[in-house]
């Protein structure tokens, strides 16, 4: 079935410091989403693309969707304490209309 | 503008029981997604309901089933509990066909 590669794992980081998180499959998928989790709740939604080579920022976060449609990956500049947490990629596809989660990166931001 | 509702937050049943979980999606949703995310790991997709019936499925067994009510609510069954049904069970809701579904807190279940 459908699978996402979400890389790194973990990030132990200065406050400060950019960080960079991609993701791939091995399908297309129509849409991507990156979500954020913190302890106790559920993911929240940061960006979402919609076409093979958007580029989109929020703020400090900036993500792109690849022009193969396989992978995405999500910017964080002059990271802050409050972007700790764990960071998911999903895939939607309009075929199936699941969402699909890759395993998640974990950041840790030193003061 | 409420977001969407889990219910209870937390939950310890006992191997072989069965489980109901509730969820209200936010105001104009009409479909609901539920995941289960397990220690460590992303959500997994179960099933999503609209109108009324499950629309798509991933693969759990049967064990786990749902219901959609006519406001839209839904619950999540889960019978014959086994210790590895221990997780996170989240609700979404969206639009049908609509994207960035928005997530609830979740239900955190333990099976001992």
């Amino acid at each position: 079935g459908q699978q996402l590669n979400q890389s790194p794992q973990s990030m132990f980081i200065q406050e400060g410091e950019d960080v960079s998180m991609n993701c791939t499959s091995s399908s297309i998928f129509n849409t991507w989403l990156w979500y954020k989790q913190e302890p106790g709740e559920g993911p929240v939604l940061l960006i979402a693309l919609y076409k093979a080579g958007e580029l989109t920022s929020n703020g400090r976060l900036t993500a792109q969707f690849g022009i193969t449609r396989k992978d995405s990956f999500l910017n964080i500049s002059a990271s802050i304490p409050s972007d700790v947490g764990i960071y998911f990629c999903a895939g939607h596809s309009s075929n199936t209309g699941k969402l699909i989660f890759g395993q998640g990166t974990t950041l840790q931001v030193k003061p | 503008d409420a977001g969407v509702t889990q219910s209870p937050t937390h939950l310890i049943k006992t191997r072989g029981q069965q489980v109901t979980l509730r969820c209200s999606p936010k105001s104009g949703h009409d479909t609901v997604s539920w995941y289960q995310q397990a220690l460590g790991q992303g959500p997994q997709f179960i099933f999503q309901y609209y109108e009324e019936e499950e629309r798509q499925r991933g693969n759990f067994p049967d064990r786990f089933s749902g219901h959609q009510f006519p406001n839209y609510s839904s619950e999540l069954n889960v019978n014959a509990l086994l210790l590895g049904d221990s997780a996170l069970y989240l609700c979404a809701s969206s639009l049908r066909g609509g994207y960035g579904y928005t997530f609830g807190s979740g239900t955190r279940l333990t099976v001992v």
